[in-house]
């Protein structure tokens, strides 16, 4: 079983306006992602967390707040966000094995988030 | 490096042909490959993988081949079927002591009854 689970799977909210992403897996794996997508562009990485502890931010504004309550769930916290910030956030994750250069990232269905 | 570009680049088959879709990878410490498929409105599906010490690796009607001279990867789907229609990425892991992969910027590919 490979399945990452994320809800919910469309979003719409205002600027004012706080909500959290879930992100959900059942695999084992200790190292958890977000990724920011936009149409027609490839993913890119938002946040790392690796056993639990957030290893990689890169430069994500702090309207962005990732927390791992545990080694099977992921969330992002979401507070006045701008339009621009409308896309799929997909959640991945991977066994992160020390010493394995094989460590592959397994996806979500994405949170399709529109901001208003 | 591959440049942003505003389209997609797309590779239209008709169904039953073989299909070729290429990428040129950016880092040549980059010792890890997969090649992701994303089914519109859906999440990346891994494909298949390969290492850098590998230059070809098949699976079910598809092959990888690696060219780690001129940092060039390519995925070949075998009797292309509509389902296979979607875009494809392919995505490098730079042994970085982390997992974080580069993807590169996609291919359409169409697939016409």
């Amino acid at each position: 079983d490979t399945e990452v689970t994320q809800t919910p799977k469309h979003l719409v909210m205002g600027m004012t306006n706080k909500k959290s992403l879930k992100c959900e897996q059942h695999m084992g794996h200790r190292a958890m992602y977000w990724y920011k997508q936009k149409a027609k562009k490839p993913p890119e990485l938002m946040f790392v967390y690796s056993y639990e502890k957030l290893s990689i931010n890169e430069s994500v504004p702090s309207r962005f707040s990732p927390e791992c309550p545990n080694s099977s769930l992921l969330n992002l916290h979401l507070h006045a966000l701008q339009p621009e910030d409308s896309a799929l956030y997909l959640c991945a994750s991977s066994r992160r094995r020390s010493g394995d250069h094989t460590d592959t990232q397994y996806f979500g269905p994405g949170t399709r988030l529109t901001v208003l | 490096g591959e440049s942003v570009g505003l389209h997609l680049p797309t590779l239209s088959v008709q169904e039953g042909d073989n299909s070729i879709i290429n990428c040129a990878y950016s880092n040549s410490a980059s010792d890890y490959f997969i090649w992701y498929k994303q089914e519109s409105g859906k999440g990346p599906q891994f494909i298949i993988d390969i290492r850098s010490n590998m230059d070809k690796r098949q699976g079910q009607r598809v092959t990888v081949l690696l060219n780690k001279t001129v940092k060039h990867l390519s995925l070949q789907i075998a009797a292309t079927q509509p389902g296979d229609s979607a875009v494809y990425f392919c995505a490098e892991n730079m042994n970085s002591g982390y997992s974080t992969l580069t993807f590169g910027k996609g291919t359409m590919l169409l697939v016409s009854p």
